[in-house]
């Protein structure tokens, strides 16, 4: 158990909706790692918050936004939904926000577009 | 696009066997590389974090190599055990920008 709290497991919507993906970090980690991984390809960096702040951005979507609370927990949203956007996204967290650090995962969230 | 790469792709070895396999990254602009071993149906797993030239880490029978000079690092698996039957992971992040990228990663399947 890697201390990182992903919900929820699965999600099942269709075209054009919007869902919210919420990740916990582990206890005491301030900084948070959005990451999506699709079929056949490998984990794609979305972005990263820590402390409540934006520290890095990847190719994440102009219709996904994120965010990270003053609890320190952390939503991802995807609106206009896509079949393309079905896909695991995983959430990962460290204690500080630089690089030297491991990133611990969560068990991921699994979207499917219908 | 940057480009991390693995190699090889996929791995087959007998237990008992010793084997590595490659990650490849720029070589400009390095930060930090982390290794991350991914077992089916659960999530990445932290191995090593390496941020100098010339590192080398250790975990138990797995080893870590790290050449920021020429963009590469080695992962080795020293006497292999059907439970590191994985996918193993690198992301490389530079220091501009800091995006961390992944590699494809190296699928290993130890034959017992």
């Amino acid at each position: 158990d890697s201390g990182v709290t992903q919900t929820p497991k699965h999600l099942i919507t269709a075209t054009g909706q919007r869902v919210t993906l919420r990740c916990s970090p582990r206890s005491g980690d301030l900084s948070v790692y959005w990451y999506q991984q699709s079929l056949d390809q490998g984990l794609q960096f979305l972005i990263q918050y820590y402390n409540g702040e934006e520290r890095a951005k990847g190719n994440i979507l102009e219709r996904f936004s994120a965010q990270q609370f003053p609890d320190l927990h952390s939503e991802l949203n995807l609106s206009s939904l896509e079949l393309g956007d079905s896909a695991l996204y995983f959430c990962a967290s460290s204690p500080w926000g630089d690089s030297n650090q491991p990133q611990h995962f969560g068990d991921g969230t699994r979207l499917s577009i219908l | 696009i940057l480009n991390v790469e693995q190699s090889p792709q996929s791995l087959h070895v007998q237990e008992g066997d010793s084997t590595n396999f490659t990650c490849s990254f720029p070589s400009s602009n390095f930060y930090a590389l982390h290794w991350y071993r991914w077992e089916t149906a659960k999530s990445p797993e932290a191995l090593f974090v390496m941020t100098l030239n010339g590192d080398e880490k250790k975990k138990g029978r797995i080893s870590a190599t790290l050449n920021t000079k020429e963009g590469y690092s080695y992962l080795y698996i020293k006497g292999s055990q059907p439970e590191d039957s994985a996918t193993y992971l690198c992301a490389f992040r530079r220091n501009t920008g800091n995006q961390f990228y992944f590699g494809t990663g190296t699928s290993l399947t130890v034959i017992p």
